[in-house]
């Protein structure tokens, strides 16, 4: 069976921490994807990586970073946690190409007080 | 850029009656659409897609919907709800033209509502 797991599902951060999400895909697949998910606004791309090593802005990179040094391991980064970061991060994975499927995790959810 | 615009925020039914989630794309140029179910504190899940061929396609859970290129519309229907069709249902398109063409860009989001 398809499994995206995160790491942590809640977790609570200062102001000015550095946040680590980690997420990882058992399906070998080459896309891997961050979301955010408010109320309201539904769920919008932070970073999508297409393989090992690359990366690409989605349309909310301000104040993230990615990384990806293995192919089943997608980590977002908070370099310095703000209180307006306080959100629902998905993680997901797919196969190359247009198309097919996203998987989704079950969601990490972030406060920053 | 693409956007999805999901009409409606909230829609409130009684068990047994039909449902219609209603959801519009921006552009006409080849897109894939997808809709998307989010039960609560769970991740989302796949309820059906639409790359090409029949433009009514059928998804889980007795859920289908129809593509018109005309109105550039994706709606989601079901001919007789549960309660247990209570969730929040996201439209998605894959942006084709963008670097990052497999993202999906997705609506805002629908809470269907199920009462008895």
């Amino acid at each position: 069976d398809v499994k995206v797991t995160q790491s942590s599902r809640y977790l609570v951060k200062r102001t000015g921490e550095k946040v680590f999400l980690e997420c990882v895909q058992d399906m070998d697949h080459e896309n891997m994807f961050w979301y955010r998910q408010d109320p309201g606004l539904g769920l919008r791309l932070i970073y999508f990586s297409y393989d090992v090593k690359m990366k690409e802005k989605g349309d909310i990179p301000e104040g993230y970073s990615v990384s990806r040094e293995k192919k089943e391991r997608f980590s977002l980064i908070l370099e310095s946690a703000s209180t307006n970061q306080t959100s629902m991060y998905l993680c997901a994975s797919s196969l190359r190409g247009s198309g097919n499927t996203i998987y989704f995790g079950e969601g990490s959810w972030l406060t920053v007080v | 850029a693409q956007s999805v615009t999901q009409l409606d925020s909230q829609v409130p039914v009684f068990e047994e009656a039909p449902v219609e989630l209603r959801c519009n794309y921006s552009s006409s140029v080849s897109v894939y659409l997808f809709w998307y179910v989010q039960y609560p504190n769970q991740g989302l899940q796949l309820l059906l897609k639409y790359l090409s061929g029949s433009t009514l396609v059928k998804g889980i859970n007795g859920f289908e919907a129809e593509f018109n290129k005309s109105q550039t519309s994706f709606h989601l229907r079901k001919p007789s709800v549960h309660i247990s069709d209570t969730a929040e249902y996201f439209c998605a398109v894959s942006d084709l033209s963008r670097q990052a063409g497999t993202a999906l860009i997705f609506g805002k989001g629908t809470t269907l509502s199920v009462s008895s």
